[in-house]
């Protein structure tokens, strides 16, 4: 069955780092676009970033402006893993923070993770 | 940016139809989705290009889209329904996400 698991997340100083990673397994990940979307507390879901599928994945990313130039998306395929890394951490980016699949391409998100936390916090 | 809104809370008795609105700029034209997330546990997605319902989705929710509204049904709403609802379609290159709206049976 497919499962995608978080991992990389805890607590961090503002100005700071931090990736997240997210293991992908009973499905063939290279076929599939993949997101990260967040959860603040209390708050609903945000869209984070997307990237592509295939070799050529890596260079098709798309962010949220909220984390663009500060968040990069990337995988990889061999490892059936995705990544984000952030950086310049704010605390308005305190969040869960989930892995998910895109069903079909700029569609629909049709498997998550149970989600990893980041809290950006002095 | 492109923008949808949701109500923040729908109230419904056991038994009765259950129904969410999400609204956005010629909504009708693209493809939604809806989510159900209960507390603490991770979204769960419930339909799929307007009308479609995953493997395992009980057949009592449907969802419709037209013009500017999308609406998720759910009829013979149970206790086991009551959580929080998401609407997400895309804009341009971006995935975009309803407020989200709690559901209460009662």
């Amino acid at each position: 069955q497919v499962q995608l698991v978080e991992s990389g997340g805890g607590l961090v100083k503002p100005g700071g780092a931090l990736r997240l990673s997210c293991a992908a397994s009973g499905f063939t990940f290279s076929d599939y676009y993949m997101a990260w979307i967040r959860q603040a507390p209390g708050k609903g879901l945000e869209w984070v970033s997307y990237i592509g599928s295939g070799d050529r994945g890596n260079s098709i990313t798309y962010y949220a402006d909220s984390v663009k130039g500060r968040f990069t998306i990337s995988r990889d395929n061999a490892k059936n893993s995705l990544y984000l890394q952030m950086n310049s951490l704010r605390a308005e980016d305190t969040a869960v923070y989930y892995c998910a699949r895109d069903g079909a391409v700029a569609a629909y998100f049709d498997y998550w993770g149970q989600g990893i936390q980041v809290t950006v916090s002095s | 940016s492109y923008d949808l809104t949701q109500p923040p809370s729908v109230s419904v008795s056991p038994g009765q139809t259950a129904s969410i609105t999400c609204s956005g700029d010629k909504l009708g034209d693209k493809f939604v989705s809806w989510y159900q997330q209960k507390p603490g546990q991770s979204p769960l997605l419930v339909i799929y290009h307007h009308t479609n319902r995953p493997s395992g989705i009980p057949e009592r929710f449907s969802g419709s889209n037209s013009g500017n509204t999308a609406t998720l049904t759910i009829r013979g709403t149970q206790p086991m329904d009551e959580a929080d609802y998401y609407c997400q379609a895309w804009g341009s290159s971006t995935a975009v996400f309803g407020g989200g709206t709690k559901l209460t049976v009662l």
